[in-house]
C-alpha cells in the first residue's frame, strides 16, 4: 500500500521568505508524485508532478519539487513566499497500474505574514 | 476546456434522506473519480469510472452510497438515508487516461458540501 506523510499540519512564512512543505511517501513500487493546492471552499489546483525522469520539477506560481528517492521525500519550495501563496498544500502519490487513483497526505495550511 | 463541473455546490440537507450530487467532467476525458474530504483531512478515494464502467470502489463506499456515469458522459453520487458523518465535501476529477501510466494528472472540480443536520 502507498502513503504520504506531510510534516507539520501548519506552516507559518514571512512574505518574501523561503517556503518550504515536506512530503515523504511510502510506495513498494516506482511512485508518481504530485502537490495540489487548495483554496477556501475550492477544488484541488496541480502546482507540478513527478512520473520520470529529471528528478527536479518546475511547476506554477513559482514552486518545485525535488523527488529524492534515498530519502523517499519530496518536498515543495518557493524561493520567496508571496501573500497569495496562502492556501492548503496536498501531497499525493500515485504508480503505474493504479488506475491513477491518487492518495493523498494530510495536507499543509501554509500562512504568509507581512 | 470548461473545467470539471459539480453541482449542487452546497447541500444541507436533515438526516434521513436522500441527496444527489452531479459531475461533469471535462469532455474528451475518460476517467472520472470521486472523492470524499472532511475538514482538516487529504480528499479520500471512493470510486472511479472508465467511460461508463465502475472500475473500483472504496470500502468507504458503504452501500449507502452509489455511483453511476451513464453514456461515460457526466456522473451522479447519490447517498441514502444520510447520516451526520457523512457531512463532508464531494470531489470529482477527471483525466484522460491512455496509456496507463499516471501522466495525465486529475482535474478536480470545486466540489459539493454536503452538510447532514
Amino acid at each position: 500500500a502507498q502513503s504520504v506523510t506531510q510534516l507539520g499540519s501548519h506552516v507559518s512564512v514571512s512574505e518574501g521568505a523561503l517556503v518550504l512543505l515536506r512530503c515523504n511517501y511510502s510506495s513498494s513500487v516506482p511512485p508518481y508524485l504530485f502537490w495540489y493546492v487548495q483554496y477556501p471552499n475550492q477544488g484541488l489546483q496541480l502546482l507540478l508532478k513527478y512520473t520520470t525522469g529529471a528528478t527536479l520539477v518546475k511547476g506554477i506560481n513559482g514552486f518545485e519539487a525535488e523527488f529524492k528517492k534515498s530519502e523517499t521525500s519530496f518536498h515543495l519550495t518557493k524561493p520567496s513566499a508571496h501573500m497569495s501563496d496562502a492556501a492548503e498544500y496536498f501531497c499525493a502519490v500515485t504508480f503505474t497500474g493504479g488506475g491513477n487513483k491518487l492518495t493523498f497526505g494530510t495536507g499543509t495550511q501554509l500562512k504568509v505574514e507581512l | 476546456d470548461t473545467g470539471v463541473s459539480q453541482n449542487p455546490r452546497h447541500k444541507i440537507t436533515k438526516r434521513g434522506q436522500n441527496v444527489t450530487f452531479r459531475c461533469d467532467p471535462i469532455s474528451e476525458h475518460n476517467r472520472l473519480y470521486w472523492y470524499r474530504q472532511t475538514l482538516g483531512q487529504g480528499p479520500e478515494f471512493l470510486t472511479y469510472f472508465q467511460n461508463e464502467a465502475q472500475l473500483e470502489k472504496s470500502r468507504l463506499l458503504s452501500d449507502r452510497f452509489s455511483a453511476e456515469r451513464p453514456k461515460g458522459s457526466f456522473s451522479t453520487l447519490e447517498i441514502q438515508r444520510t447520516e451526520q458523518g457523512d457531512s463532508a465535501m464531494y470531489l470529482c476529477a477527471s483525466t484522460e487516461e491512455t496509456t496507463g501510466a499516471p501522466n495525465s494528472p486529475l482535474h478536480f472540480g470545486n466540489g459539493t458540501r454536503l452538510t447532514v443536520t
